[in-house]
């Protein structure tokens, strides 16, 4: 089975600063990571991927995430924080198998407020 | 963005009532799942379908159906909603590999009174 947790349910940074979004999984297999942001009254939007082949993944708006094996991590991370920028994000993990038939194990979601 | 329609968008029914809700893609990809989001739980799986006529259980089932008659089309039906099931609803598609990301609808906001 697999799981993630995502430590914060809330996080609150100033424009400008660093954007830091924590997440770590659990599976028995090599996972396939994902990021997704969540904007009010909308679906979720896939930020960036890791599928196993670079470490570090860059995304869409900035973001990028760092996948650490020994620490099973797949922190998100942002240079400077915008205020378009604050939604909800979620981290997913996957075995990338079709004998699971794909399925994802969601976080609970961390929403990000940005200060002016 | 990737073809996903959900409807309707915004439903309120009364308790004991059947609902049907619908999700139609135009990416011809042969997965489809619905999950429900909650604050404090993020989304969990209800069902999902492997192909026509192929549909499976996710973790949060109870009270929850569904079928897929054809491959662009996944419905989620109560049988007699509860106020419990008072949720967001999304639909969200995957390919086979090498894209392994799902695709979400925009979501259909379901209340029970």
């Amino acid at each position: 089975a697999q799981s993630v947790t995502q430590l914060g349910s809330h996080v609150s940074v100033s424009e400008g600063a660093l954007v830091l979004l924590r997440c770590n999984y659990s599976s028995s297999v090599p996972p396939y990571l994902f990021w997704y942001v969540q904007y009010p009254n909308q679906g979720l939007q896939l930020l960036l991927k890791y599928t196993s082949a670079a470490t570090l993944v860059k995304g869409i708006n900035g973001f990028e995430a760092e996948f650490k094996k020994s620490e099973t991590s797949f922190h998100l991370t942002k240079p400077s924080a915008h205020m378009s920028d604050a939604a909800e994000y979620f981290c997913a993990v996957s075995d990338g198998s079709g004998g699971s038939n794909y399925k994802l194990t969601f976080g609970k979601g961390t929403l990000l407020t940005v200060n002016p | 963005d990737a073809g996903i329609t959900q409807s309707p968008r915004h439903k309120v029914t009364e308790t004991g009532t059947p609902v049907t809700l619908r999700c139609h893609q135009t990416e011809n990809h042969r997965y489809m799942y619905w999950y429900r989001q909650d604050p404090g739980h993020g989304l969990r799986l209800i069902h999902y379908s492997y192909g026509v006529k192929d549909t499976d259980k996710g973790e949060v089932s109870d009270g929850y159906s569904v079928s897929r008659s054809k491959t662009e089309d996944f419905l989620l039906t109560l049988e007699s909603a509860t106020s419990s099931q008072t949720s967001v609803y999304f639909c969200a598609i995957t390919g086979d590999l090498p894209s392994v990301e799902q695709f979400f609808g925009p979501g259909t906001r379901l209340t029970v009174l």
